[in-house]
């Protein structure tokens, strides 16, 4: 079984602060991650993916997360937010053995405070 | 360039009523998924199909059906709609194992 928990629903950060937002995946076998944006009245757009290989992952927009197997977790940053930075983001979990479904957390909407 | 399309983009049905809601992916991938995105609830699967012929049920599958007609085309369909299916879906598709998937502009369905 595979699951993805995102702590936080919305998150608020100011114009040039650090955003920080939280996955924690559960995976019987190893995982491949993704974080996906989703801009008001539009489908998803991936972000960022970790596969296998270097654990920390840069992705679009200046934003990258890092895999921590210790922990379970595959949290999304970015040094310094943008206006543009606000939508909503969601953490999916995935893997290769036989098992092709992917699942969704429950999404953190990200404000960008002026 | 069309990637993952997805008709209607909008429907009102009365419940009851039964509709099929349209996927096809022009990227020759082998799995498609259906989601229903409702708020504070994230992406729900509903059903998914791993490869042409086969479907398995995703976390909400209960009033719902769907057919894998061919490699590009996954249909949903709803046979007797109710209130509690007023919600967003999204269809996906993405090639196998380490792929990420691409997503369609979703319909956005109510039933009055």
């Amino acid at each position: 079984a595979q699951s993805v928990t995102q702590l936080g629903s919305h998150v608020s950060v100011s114009e040039g602060a650090l955003v920080l937002l939280r996955c924690n995946y559960s995976s019987s076998v190893p995982p491949y991650l993704f974080w996906y944006v989703q801009y008001p009245n539009q489908g998803l757009q991936l972000l960022l993916k970790y596969t296998t290989g270097a654990t920390l992952v840069k992705g679009i927009n200046g934003f990258e997360a890092e895999f921590k197997k210790s922990e379970t977790s595959f949290h999304l940053t970015k040094p310094s937010a943008h206006m543009s930075d606000a939508a909503e983001y969601f953490c999916a979990v995935t893997s290769n053995f036989g098992n092709e479904k992917l699942t969704f957390g429950t999404g953190t909407r990200l404000t960008i405070i002026p | 360039n069309a990637g993952v399309t997805q008709t209607p983009k909008f429907q009102v049905l009365k419940t009851g009523q039964s509709m099929t809601l349209q996927c096809a992916q022009d990227m020759n991938h082998n799995s498609m998924y259906w989601y229903r995105q409702d708020p504070g609830m994230g992406l729900r699967l509903i059903y998914y199909s791993a490869s042409e012929g086969t479907t398995d049920k995703g976390e909400v599958p209960n009033g719902y059906n769907v057919s894998r007609l061919n490699k590009r085309e996954f249909s949903l369909r709803l046979e007797s709609a109710a209130p509690s299916q007023t919600s967003v879906y999204f269809c996906a598709s993405r090639e196998q194992g380490r792929a990420e998937a691409f997503f369609g502009q979703g319909t956005r369905l109510t039933v009055v």
